[in-house]
């Protein structure tokens, strides 16, 4: 049972838009939010991460929002570059786990064309 | 920067054959993780250990699998008899162990296993 689920399997963006990715989990013990970006023949790269007390986490261009009540969360790449061209993955974590396990969703292709 | 690394990066077996991959974490971090990927999946959770302590195995860790740490620094992962289907990317991740939990864990390139 996929507990975190990322429904759009592929997005196409043009260079300088903003770049959505969306997320949604079922699991309500779930409280902390990962995104992680993948090149291909790489390992996934952490990205930026939301603690369920916040609903909004920024790092320069990456921003995460967290709606705890729809449990969804967004990944919003403002302006989007070719460069963040890659598979992104949402992960979320149990905090009443202290085994830190992460969940991974299925990852949307980010294509950003110029 | 030394990040995560892993050995061999890619492995070609027959069915039947028994493969070793190795995972070397960050050197100050204590926890390291094992996940699988298959195509079109996002990592799934195998193993973890704490320094050399394997604390939880997945339920898709079978008998035929076997994860070790034995001084708490690298990671060995062996499959037994494989099968077709394990083939896979094997990932390993290491996190800190700050106060609480260290969710933001690094993940090494990866190992691709084909079983033929």
């Amino acid at each position: 049972d996929q507990q975190v689920k990322q429904n759009s399997p592929s997005l196409s963006v043009q260079e300088g838009r903003i770049s959505i990715l969306n997320c949604d989990y079922t699991n309500s013990m779930f409280d902390y939010f990962l995104w992680y970006k993948k090149y291909p023949a790489e390992g996934p790269t952490f990205l930026i991460s939301i603690s369920s007390i916040k609903d909004k986490n920024e790092d320069g261009r990456f921003t995460v929002f967290l709606n705890k009540s729809a449990k969804h969360l967004s990944l919003h790449i403002v302006p989007s570059q070719p460069g963040d061209s890659a598979v992104y993955f949402c992960a979320a974590a149990d905090r009443g786990s202290t085994l830190g396990r992460l969940y991974f969703g299925r990852g949307t292709q980010l294509t950003v064309w110029p | 920067d030394t990040g995560v690394s892993q050995d061999p990066r890619h492995k070609i077996t027959k069915r039947g054959q028994n493969v070793t991959f190795r995972c070397d974490p960050i050197s100050e971090h204590n926890r390291l993780y094992w996940y699988r990927q298959t195509l079109g999946q996002g990592p799934e959770f195998l193993t973890y250990f704490q320094n050399e302590a394997q604390l939880e195995k997945s339920r898709l860790l079978s008998d035929r699998f076997s994860a070790e740490r034995p001084k708490g620094s690298f990671s060995t992962l062996e499959i037994q008899r494989t099968e077709q289907g394990d083939s896979a990317m094997y990932l390993c991740a290491s996190s800190p162990a700050t106060s609480g939990f260290a969710y933001e864990q690094y993940f090494g390139p990866g190992t691709r296993l084909t079983v033929t």
